[in-house]
């Protein structure tokens, strides 16, 4: 079955950067487009960007463009996120999602991965 | 600031019918498919409906999608205890050529 594996909670300071990863199994890696969703506490969801690793095509959220950056590295089925200069404000549950290429259906999900920014 | 409206919240009671409701515009609801998030508190979300009205499979048919224009609405019914919870709505805007997510409703079960 499809599974999703994040990597665990980091806590930050503010101005640095954290990299998160998500490892796919079950599916062939390069079939599928991932996207990063985040939620701070007690808010909801929100898309911060999105890869498709066979055409190593990304976009991401307007207001977050510039800091982060999303990779795929098909040898390890494993798709990175790494936002730069984070502030108090980036503290959130950042989740990975599985779509299709073509759809922005995220039919699979992360277990989640809780990013701390406190000084 | 989410560009899909959802209703914060709606209740009812056990076995009644709620519908939830997403508003969006020409390049996003009105131009692309929209898919239903339900999500417990400290869990990551779950697809329940794609491609406006499709259900995944394990998905009761209880739930049920639809849209017209720039809304799309989610129905659920025979309502239960365990279906409490958010419910995300989410597309694609073609415009800005990002993913969206509509604010959330919670959903009580009275």
């Amino acid at each position: 079955q499809v599974q999703l594996a994040q990597s665990g909670a980091e806590m930050k300071k503010p101005g640095s950067s954290v990299k998160v990863s998500c490892k796919a199994s079950g599916g062939s890696f390069s079939r599928y487009a991932f996207s990063w969703v985040r939620q701070a506490p007690g808010q909801g969801l929100e898309w911060v960007g999105r890869i498709v690793p066979v055409f190593g095509t990304t976009h991401y959220a307007q207001r977050m463009q510039g800091r982060v950056n999303i990779i795929a590295d098909e040898f390890t089925s494993t798709v990175y996120m790494e936002l730069s200069s984070l502030q108090s404000e980036d503290t959130a549950v950042y989740f990975c999602a599985r779509s299709g290429m073509t759809t922005v259906t995220h039919e699979h999900w992360g277990q989640g991965t809780l990013v701390t920014v406190s000084s | 600031q989410p560009v899909l409206t959802q209703s914060p919240s709606v209740s009812a009671a056990p076995g009644q019918t709620v519908s939830i409701s997403c508003s969006g515009n020409s390049s996003n609801v009105g131009n692309y498919h929209v898919s239903w998030y339900q999500q417990f508190p400290g869990t990551a979300p779950k697809l329940l409906i794609y491609d406006d009205y499709k259900r995944p499979s394990g998905i009761p048919d209880r739930f049920s999608g639809s849209k017209s224009g720039t809304s799309a609405t989610l129905d659920i019914t025979g309502l239960q205890n365990g279906d409490e919870a958010e419910y995300y709505c989410g597309t694609w805007d073609s415009d800005l050529s990002v993913g969206l997510f509509g604010g959330g409703t919670q959903l009580t079960v009275l």
